[in-house]
């Protein structure tokens, strides 16, 4: 199945400053989504991006399928953008689940 | 439209004691996955409903964990006799049908999770 990594593990911000999550799969994918675990535990969808560049407010996702990698870009990072970011790639097997990375825990400090 | 709802949002029973968690799709999706998230790992696949058939069942770890989806619409997931290593945060996600150009433009949505603590 495919390999998902992501990096960095953890991540401590100050509060207004800016990052770049990385998301490497070993598979082709069809998809790819990103998500936030907040400190509640909730799952907030950020983006569903199969390649190309995706805009929302402070975050923007860039998935280039072909070299198998996806960012998420944070500018202007905020108490609240705390939490736990997961990227899950849809396979291209078809099977239906999601494999989800391990996570990059970011702490933003006020 | 409403999402995907999932009751309880807390749980806290003790070790042997059962638990039954419960997913609401959105009206409409055939597919209902749930997932798992123990503490500090990733979350990990469980099994994937399409309607009431269960698609993949793959990621139930044992036989203490049973989920039901009765006419294809909400879902259970049972935990019999619950242990400790079963705490965690239980999601549930829904998406409709694959050639269902709605899917391919927003994916799955995931439920809040139901947090499962076995004390």
């Amino acid at each position: 199945g495919i390999q998902v990594e992501q990096s960095p593990p953890d991540l401590i911000l100050q509060e207004g400053a800016n990052s770049t999550l990385r998301c490497n799969f070993s598979d082709s994918v069809n998809n790819l989504q990103w998500f936030h675990q907040n400190p509640w535990g909730q799952l907030i969808n950020l983006f569903y991006i199969p390649s190309g560049t995706k805009q929302n407010g402070r975050l923007s996702a860039t998935t280039v399928a072909t070299e198998r990698y996806s960012l998420l870009y944070i500018s202007s990072s905020q108490t609240t953008d705390s939490g736990v970011y997961f990227c899950a790639p849809h396979g291209s097997s078809n099977t239906g689940k999601l494999i989800f990375g391990q996570g990059t825990t970011l702490q933003v400090k006020p | 439209e409403a999402g995907v709802t999932q009751f309880p949002s807390h749980s806290v029973i003790e070790k042997g004691q059962t638990v039954t968690l419960r997913c609401d799709p959105i009206s409409g999706h055939d597919n209902l996955y749930w997932y798992r998230r123990v503490m500090g790992k990733e979350i990990k696949f469980l099994l994937h409903f399409v309607k009431e058939s269960k698609q993949d069942e793959s990621g139930m770890p044992n036989n203490r964990f049973l989920a039901e989806r009765t006419g294809g619409t909400y879902s259970t997931l049972k935990v019999q006799p619950a242990e400790l290593e079963d705490s965690g945060v239980y999601f549930c996600a829904s998406s409709p049908h694959k050639g269902d150009s709605i899917h391919r433009r927003y994916g799955y949505t995931f439920g809040s999770g139901t947090r499962l603590t076995v004390v």
